[in-house]
């Protein structure tokens, strides 16, 4: 059974104070890794889609990357504005499957 | 990035009618849509697949009567909550899937209040 899980569940930073984020994930096969961000009362945003081991993507502060087992979402010198829940969601290869999701990690970054 | 639309962004009704949400991808063609309802504080849950052209699949414990889906253009799909009742109120996401790549992108949501 394909699946997700992320950790921790929580992660209070300190601004300016880095850290990353956990996604491991099982699936029979593997078409894509994507990583959201969802503030609360709106839809997830995209944030990154990663389709093999070793790739790697950037934006600001942000960075993903992906092994075969697990990614990782790093976070820069975070500020308050990064404060959210982060997704993490795999899309299986078999078929017309929608995306596997973990629970998140409610992510809060004090000033 | 590609952007999906939800419309109305919240509603109110009054229990026993019906209520209907457009979700449309703008700028790109979606075969395949995807309709998610969430609780405060937890986690998206599924609700049902819908291809373009044919009947939405429906997950586990979604009533198909009660949730109907229309997906009749490759950017518009909507969803019908009949006979809505106060268990009904919720927060209603739609989710829209690029064929060229699978990547997914998600509407602001629908909040849904039955009084």
């Amino acid at each position: 059974e394909d699946q997700v899980t992320q950790s921790p569940e929580a992660l209070r930073l300190q601004e300016g104070e880095s850290s990353s984020l956990n996604c491991s994930y099982t699936v029979s096969g593997l078409r894509g890794l994507f990583w959201y961000r969802q503030d609360p009362g709106k839809g997830p945003e995209f944030l990154f889609t990663l389709y093999s081991a070793g790739e790697e993507k950037e934006k600001e502060r942000l960075k993903a990357t992906l092994t075969k087992k697990e990614s990782f979402l790093h976070i820069t010198a975070p500020k308050p504005e990064d404060s959210a829940t982060y997704l993490c969601a795999v899309q299986p290869f078999s078929g017309n499957t929608p995306l596997v999701f973990g629970k998140g990690t409610r992510l809060s970054v004090i000033a | 990035g590609a952007v999906v639309s939800q419309h109305p962004s919240w509603v109110i009704c009054k229990s026993g009618t019906s209520v209907k949400i457009e979700c449309r991808s703008l700028d790109f063609q979606a075969t395949t849509m995807f309709w998610y309802r969430q609780f405060p504080k937890q986690s998206l849950m599924l609700m049902a697949t819908s291809n373009e052209g044919s009947k939405a699949t429906y997950e586990q414990g979604v009533e198909k009567d009660k949730f109907l889906i229309n997906h009749a253009s490759l950017t518009l799909s909507t969803l019908t909550v009949t006979s809505a009742h106060p268990e009904d109120s919720s927060f209603y996401i739609c989710s829209a899937r690029q064929t060229i790549d699978y990547e997914q992108y998600f509407g602001p949501g629908t909040r849904l209040t039955v009084t």
